[in-house]
């Protein structure tokens, strides 16, 4: 019944690993997102995509990598992780991308790197 | 660029209370949406209300509603009644009708504490 499902929750990984997070929605939504929420609980769009095309790609490190193999499904790739990265990443889905639709999120993934 | 602004990064409240949470935004634009998500200490973010611009009503859902001043810009949350479960980050958001623009701007976000 899960509408928007992270894979894994908890991420503990050393420096300079590559690592992936994966998303995947059942609400047959249009547009995905993710989301970086550092330790002051600020949320910064890093991505969007919509039926599969990127649409919003904010200043993020070239060593993150979005890949959206259909339109339930949202990943995301992490190169040469470094101390920064530690952050709750969140994926969110909406039905389109017009303005006054929700946004349903997962429930984060907790990336810590030693 | 449009900003959001909540003015107090926590606020307390006896249980059963009522306690309002500001949000005010910056935009040059008139038609837009405003939303109020939460997120419980377990991480998930929850839509809590919505709010058209070109609605002059404000929008209520249960124990939760919003005092919508559009020309002040400003978009504050009441919680009626309040339970221990309420207790919670609360983010104010904003988002632009034009199809242009896909982004949410958040807020920096308001914890709130229910005392018992």
């Amino acid at each position: 019944d899960t509408a928007v499902s992270q894979t894994p929750k908890y991420l503990v990984t050393q420096m300079g690993n590559d690592k992936s997070i994966k998303c995947e929605q059942n609400l047959g939504h249009d547009t995905m997102y993710w989301y970086k929420q550092d330790s002051k609980k600020f949320l910064k769009i890093m991505f969007s995509y919509n039926n599969k095309e990127l649409i919003i790609n904010e200043t993020v490190p070239n060593r993150f990598s979005p890949k959206s193999p259909d339109k339930a499904h949202l990943n995301l790739h992490i190169n040469s992780l470094e101390l920064g990265d530690s952050a709750v990443y969140f994926c969110a889905s909406s039905r389109d991308t017009s303005g006054r639709e929700e946004q349903f999120f997962g429930p984060g993934t907790r990336l810590t790197v030693l | 660029a449009q900003t959001v602004t909540q003015s107090q990064p926590e606020m307390s409240v006896q249980e059963a209370e009522t306690v309002t949470l500001s949000c005010t935004y910056d935009t040059s634009e008139s038609d837009y949406y405003l939303f109020w998500y939460k997120q419980p200490p377990s991480r998930q973010m929850i839509l809590v209300i919505r709010q058209e611009a070109y609605k002059q009503q404000n929008a209520t859902e249960n124990r939760f509603s919003v005092n919508f001043q559009k020309a002040a810009k400003s978009f504050s949350l009441k919680i009626s009644d309040s339970q221990l479960g309420d207790a919670a980050m609360y983010f104010c958001a904003y988002r632009s009708a034009y199809l242009a623009d896909y982004q949410l701007i958040w807020g920096a976000g308001t914890k709130l504490i229910i005392k018992p």
